[in-house]
Formats: C-alpha cells, structure tokens, sequence
C-alpha cells in the first residue's frame, strides 16, 4: 500500500487549526498511525489505530478517518509543534507516507 | 525508562557488509516484536525489516531483501542487523524500534548512521 500525504509542507501561525491528509492507495482498514519527527530527532508516535491517542501526547492532537483516506488535526498550533509528520500504515504490509513539514509563521 | 541503543554504525565501502546491534533496556525484550526503520539524509522512513518475539519470524522491504538480516539474542536483550552487499542507496540513519498494537512502532533508539561511500 502506497501512502500520499498532503501538503508536502505547511505554513501555519500559533493557534491555528491545522489538518494533514493521507490517502492509501488501497483500503488501510483503520491500521493507520501519525508520527512527528522534529530535526535531530527519531520520529514519536502520536496516534495509532486512526485516533487513539498514544500515551504522554497532548490532546490538541486527534486523528481521524476510514477507508483510504485519513487525516490528523492539531486544534491550536503550538511553536514546538514545529516537525515533519509522517502517516504509516500497518494492515498490508508496513509504508510510510513521505511527510508533511510544518513550518510555523 | 524504555531506552533503545544503536551501535555500529560508520562508513563502510560499497559491497562490504556491516552489522548494527540495538541494546534493549526498561522493558521485558523478549515480550515484542522488534523493527529497524532507516531514513536516507533528508529523505522519508522506510521500514527495513521485523522480529517476532524469539525470531522465528522474520520480514523485510523489498530493497533490502536478500541481502539485510535481522537477529535477535533475547539473553543479551539486543537486536541485530546484518548488512551485507551494501550499497550507496543505503547510507542512511538507521533507527530501531519497538512494535506494539499489531504492528505500530511506539518507542525508537536515537539512531546510528551508515555511509556506504568508497
């Protein structure tokens, strides 16, 4: 299964309300999960199973979504926020989408 | 505390091999399947290959298949990546990972780097 996030990057201020997309070429079936990775660092798991929300991660961050097609929401922008995002896909096979940076205005 | 650490890593010439380890502490190793992640420079992840929990089972990506092995020693609470046939595609920053739910990875080492140059 291939993985296609949008945008490619992001441009938002603090506060704002920011949503990442990611299609699956075919149906994901909900195993689907959302990783931040800031520079310098290894990715954090955020979400898993579409919208359950790991351990230790603020609720500002949610997910959502069924079949092909999901989408992970940050309801206020903070500055540490500032990372590239990457879907990842675990019910054929295992593929990551190829991220979405987001930049803080 | 769940901490994961590679070790092995640096430059290494085209078509020799070269084996990185994971050391394992703050959780019962054997009780998870295990994962090596790597992220060529300024590219995306991609999933290199799997464990099951007494390494029985084994899966790989297609670019690596054939020519990566991955191991575990669940006394020594390590896993293990045998490269062989490098090539320059495979420089990268080599991450390992622990599986949980299925097959999401929730807990990452800081990663070791592999250059494959001559």
């Amino acid at each position: 299964i291939q993985l296609t996030q949008s945008p490619s990057l992001l441009s938002a201020s603090v506060g704002d309300r920011v949503t990442l997309s990611c299609k699956g070429s075919q149906n994901i079936n909900n195993y689907l999960a959302w990783y931040q990775q800031k520079l310098g660092e290894a990715p954090k798991l955020l979400i898993y199973k579409t919208n359950s929300l790991q351990t230790g991660i603020p609720s500002r961050f949610s997910g959502s979504g069924s079949g092909t097609d999901y989408t992970l929401t940050i309801s206020s922008l903070h500055s540490e926020d500032l990372a590239t995002y990457y879907c990842y896909q675990y019910n054929n096979g295992l593929t990551f989408g190829s991220g979405t940076k987001l930049e803080i205005k | 505390e769940v901490q994961l650490v590679e070790s092995g890593g640096g430059l290494v010439q085209p078509g020799r091999s070269m084996k990185l380890s994971c050391a394992a502490s703050g959780f019962t190793f054997s009780d998870y399947y295990m994962a090596w992640v790597r992220q060529a420079p300024k590219k995306g992840l991609e999933w290199v290959a799997s464990i099951s929990y007494e390494g029985s089972s084994t899966y790989y990506g297609d670019s690596v298949k054939g020519r990566f092995t991955i191991s575990r020693d669940n006394a020594k609470s390590t896993l293990y990546l045998q490269m062989n046939s490098l090539r320059s595609e495979d420089t990268a920053t080599y991450y390992c990972a622990r599986h949980v739910n299925y097959y999401v990875m929730d807990a990452w080492g800081q990663g070791a780097s592999v250059t494959v140059s001559s």
